[in-house]
């Protein structure tokens, strides 16, 4: 199957600092999607990406699609306590969505 | 964002015995709706896609006698665990993708269940 490589997998952070994360796969997606899960919760959408090169915002968030296709990464500027999670890339093609193993943040007060 | 609901948020139940969970699109028609599972500290593992009025599609490795998954509409899929056994006590997650606007690629995800066999 489809491969997606996260990292880092966990990061320990001031609050106030800014975070980056990404995913990088050996097979181009035709999109790339952002998620956030707080414990025994469901993944919540961040952004979602659909064209090659596309920059997205979403408040303190900013997530690029790569050029060629096949990363994509995540920013979050100055971090508060509430980013605290795990955050997960995802890749869809041909109607499947392949999931990253995920980058755990935690954010220090 | 669409909303995608779970029921029940957890359940225990007894060795051998089934359990329904039901995945409903609230605010929009789901086209195709996902059964993941995830174990501790592990990403999500895609158990099948089920797109409405026609047989689920089942990953490798993942029974699909055991793991019956029904998509009766577009709003509504329910995986069922039969003869459920402590091994398969997870944490299950349905997603559900449908069109908003032109966009059909948008995946959002139910808050889980929690299935603990005892």
């Amino acid at each position: 199957g489809q491969q997606l490589n996260q990292s880092p997998q966990s990061m320990f952070i001031q609050e106030g600092e800014d975070v980056s994360m990404n995913c990088t796969s050996s097979s181009i997606f035709n999109t790339w999607l952002w998620y956030k899960q707080d414990p025994g919760e469901g993944p919540v959408l961040l952004i979602a990406l659909y064209k090659a090169g596309e920059l997205t915002s979403n408040g303190r968030l900013t997530a690029q699609f790569g050029i060629t296709r096949k990363d994509s990464f995540l920013n979050i500027s100055a971090s508060i306590p509430s980013d605290v999670g795990i955050y997960f890339c995802a890749g869809y093609n041909f109607n499947k969505f392949y999931f990253g193993s995920g980058t755990k943040l935690n954010v220090k007060p | 964002g669409a909303v995608v609901s779970q029921h029940p948020s957890w359940v225990i139940c007894k060795s051998g015995t089934s359990v329904k969970i039901e995945c409903r699109s609230l605010d929009f028609q789901a086209t195709t709706m996902f059964w993941y599972r995830q174990f501790p500290k592990q990403s999500l593992m895609l158990m099948a896609t089920s797109n409405e009025g026609s047989k689920a599609t089942y990953e490798q490795g993942v029974e699909k006698d055991k793991f019956l998954i029904n998509h009766a509409s577009l709003t509504l899929s329910t995986l069922t665990v039969t003869s459920a056994h402590p091994e398969d006590s997870s944490f299950y997650i349905c997603s559900a993708r449908g069109l908003r606007g032109q966009v059909s690629y948008e995946q959002y995800f139910g808050p889980g269940t929690r299935l603990t066999v005892t």
